[in-house]
């Protein structure tokens, strides 16, 4: 499975954007981007997927880079609620059938009143 | 909808004993998961299946078993619990076809003594 290389940590204020980095050098063809967060004390829950052409829904915003060795998830208005780990995963449309979410360390992200 | 539910949500064992964590979802979603999360580290993927009576491994299967005997429910049992088994244990959940998402419970936080 392709790797995605995230910041350890971020800092936003709240009310401003916050971007939210991921690199994924050996990105095949056929896997897709998905964001997922994790709030403290629960478990994960989906934000976002794209495979080429950057997604918006009521979450987030997702910037995938014209390579898609790179991609960036984009909180519009960062509120105090989205302080969370932020995992961005490869998930090959082939084999994502399996099921399987290949999870790192993520991003934690904190947001300052 | 409940969505995914687990039960308990803390537990302590003594090392040796066996128990099952139970993991039910209400959604009627094909495929189920278990995932471990150590501290400070992403999800790995335990064990999963893909529909009723059928299961595989995933990443860090030994010491666990799972059955699926039905859509809703499926079971991870420890057969003799060890210290490296403490972990926080979250169960998931996703429809059949492409890349849709998965939701996850609230997780069971286990410590082995």
């Amino acid at each position: 499975d392709a790797k995605t290389t995230q910041p350890n940590s971020m800092e936003s204020n709240e009310e401003e954007p916050v971007h939210l980095p991921c690199n994924h050098s050996t990105i095949s063809g056929t896997d897709y981007i998905h964001w997922y967060r994790q709030l403290p004390s629960q478990g994960p829950e989906y934000v976002i997927h794209g495979l080429t052409s950057n997604v918006n829904n009521r979450m987030a915003s997702l910037a995938i880079a014209e390579d898609r060795k790179s991609s960036t998830l984009i909180l519009h208005r960062a509120t105090l609620r989205d302080a969370a780990v932020y995992y961005c995963i490869l998930r090959d449309s082939v084999s994502g059938a399996t099921n399987k979410l290949i999870f790192g360390t993520g991003t934690l992200l904190a947001v300052q009143p | 909808n409940a969505g995914v539910t687990q039960t308990p949500k803390f537990q302590v064992l003594k090392t040796g004993q066996s128990m099952t964590l139970q993991c039910a979802q209400d959604m009627n979603h094909e495929y189920m998961s278990w995932y471990r999360q150590d501290p400070g580290m992403g999800l790995r993927l335990i064990h999963y299946s893909v529909g009723a009576g059928i299961t595989d491994q995933g990443e860090v299967p030994n010491g666990y078993n799972v059955s699926r005997s039905t859509t809703e429910d499926f079971p991870l049992r420890l057969l003799s619990a060890a210290p490296s088994q403490t972990s926080v244990y979250f169960c998931a959940s996703r429809s059949a076809g492409g890349l849709n998402e998965q939701f996850f419970g609230p997780g069971t936080r286990l410590t082995v003594l």
